[in-house]
């Protein structure tokens, strides 16, 4: 079964300085791992994902994600945090479940952005 | 590529009515569509599954008489809240898996108020 850890539900960070948002995930088999963002009272949005290619994946906004098996990690990284960058942020592994693939969501982290 | 669209993005009903939410691949034929329920500051759930011209798989806890989804089509599903109550109040997202079926691709929500 597959399962995904968001470690922090709240970070903070000042603008101009870097953000990090673990996530850690556990899958019996090659996962594909995805982060959203999801600005108040919208969709989600896609920012970037993994799909067994390479293991440093580049996303939308300057943001990106380095896949590490042996430490069944994907953390989302961006050297410099925006004041548009405020918003919840969703780590998801999708599994297939009974023939049909499902996305298991984490708990999110909600990233604050400091002036 | 790959959007899906959701009508209506804003709804509100009076207790005890029907209402019916739609969502729409519009570029790609959709093999699969998700339903979700999300309650504020909270991830997201996944209420159903469901698949062109199938009944629909729901989540354990979900009432399927209350929430009835309906897949006609490749490119089609609707939800219908039955017998709405303040307590359905909530924001409604979809999603759609095509080709790729690991990937899932959102609409952009319908808030739902009843009062």
């Amino acid at each position: 079964a597959q399962s995904v850890t968001q470690l922090d539900s709240h970070v903070s960070v000042s603008e101009g300085t870097p953000v990090l948002l673990r996530c850690n995930y556990s899958s019996s088999y090659s996962p594909s791992l995805f982060w959203y963002v999801q600005h108040p009272n919208k969709g989600l949005q896609l920012l970037l994902k993994y799909t067994s290619a390479a293991t440093l994946v580049k996303g939308i906004n300057g943001f990106e994600a380095e896949f590490k098996k042996s430490e069944t990690s994907f953390h989302l990284t961006k050297p410099s945090a925006h004041m548009s960058d405020a918003a919840e942020y969703f780590c998801v592994v999708s599994g297939r479940t009974s023939g049909t693939y499902k996305y298991i969501f984490g708990t999110g982290t909600r990233l604050k952005v400091l002036a | 590529g790959a959007v899906v669209s959701q009508h209506p993005s804003w709804v509100i009903c009076k207790s005890g009515t029907s209402v019916k939410i739609e969502c729409r691949s519009l570029d790609f034929q959709a093999t699969t569509m998700f339903w979700y329920r999300q309650f504020p500051k909270q991830s997201l759930m996944l209420m159903a599954t469901s698949n062109e011209g199938s009944k629909a798989t729901y989540e354990q806890g979900v009432e399927k008489d209350k929430f009835l989804i309906n897949h006609a089509s490749l490119t089609l599903s609707t939800l219908t809240v039955t017998s709405a109550h303040p307590e359905d109040s909530s924001f409604y997202i979809c999603s759609a898996s095509g080709q790729a079926a690991y990937e899932q691709y959102f609409g952009p929500g319908t808030r739902l108020t009843v009062t």
